[in-house]
């Protein structure tokens, strides 16, 4: 039972442009939702949280909107630098403290 | 200061044997989460220990099993190992009120 997916295994963004990596989920019990990044042969590091009180959260480079209706988030990276390739896994928390992980998304950044 | 270690790196065990793999989390850090990341799927949760109890448990079979020490290092057990249990297995480590979950390179496990 996935309850959290992301749709696009893979993305191909130019240096520079763009990067939206989305994410749906199906439980709208989820209060804190999370986005992680993995390199090869590493653990995924936290990138950046939301709670499911706000729709949108800025850090950087990096932004994650919440639509709660749509039970739909998205991380936007800009501008995307070759760096920035890597796994991208969007999780979603239950106030259990359970993680619930989509399959996550390969982004590739082309110089 | 030192991440979230985990050993061995890599494993090789056979059909029916038993695996112990070992955690030790960030200095300070007092919870700690175990999940499986099989080929194709999303990381799946595991376990979560946090002052030495078992907070929550994922959708795993009894072999699955593990413990969390006085020094927060944990361990996860798993018996009668069957071949879909070859899977790269992740540990991460919290602050019991912080969501900024730090992981380790993971273990991972094969079995023949």
């Amino acid at each position: 039972d996935q309850q959290v997916k992301q749709n696009s295994p893979s993305l191909s963004v130019q240096e520079g442009r763009i990067s939206i990596l989305n994410c749906d989920y199906t439980n709208s019990m989820f209060d804190y939702f999370l986005w992680y990044k993995k390199y090869p042969a590493e653990g995924p590091t936290f990138l950046i949280s939301i709670s499911s009180i706000k729709d949108k959260n800025e850090d950087g480079r990096f932004t994650v909107f919440l639509n709660k209706s749509a039970k739909h988030l998205s991380l936007h990276i800009v501008p995307s630098q070759p760096g920035d390739s890597a796994v991208y896994f969007c999780a979603a928390l239950n106030t259990g403290n359970q993680f619930y992980f989509g399959t996550g998304t390969s982004l590739t950044v082309i110089p | 200061e030192a991440g979230v270690t985990q050993s061995p790196t890599h494993l090789i065990k056979t059909r029916g044997q038993q695996v112990t793999l070992r955690c030790s989390p960030i200095s300070g850090h007092t919870s700690v989460y175990w999940y499986q990341q099989a080929l194709g799927l999303g990381l799946q949760f595991l376990l979560w220990y946090d002052e030495g109890e078992e907070r929550n448990r994922g959708n795993f079979p009894p072999r699955f099993s593990g413990r969390q020490f006085p020094n927060y290092s944990s361990e996860l057990n798993v018996n009668a190992l069957e071949l879909e249990d070859s899977a790269l297995y992740l540990c991460a480590s919290s602050l019991r009120i912080n969501y900024g979950y730090t992981f380790g390179s993971g273990t991972r496990l094969t079995v023949v």
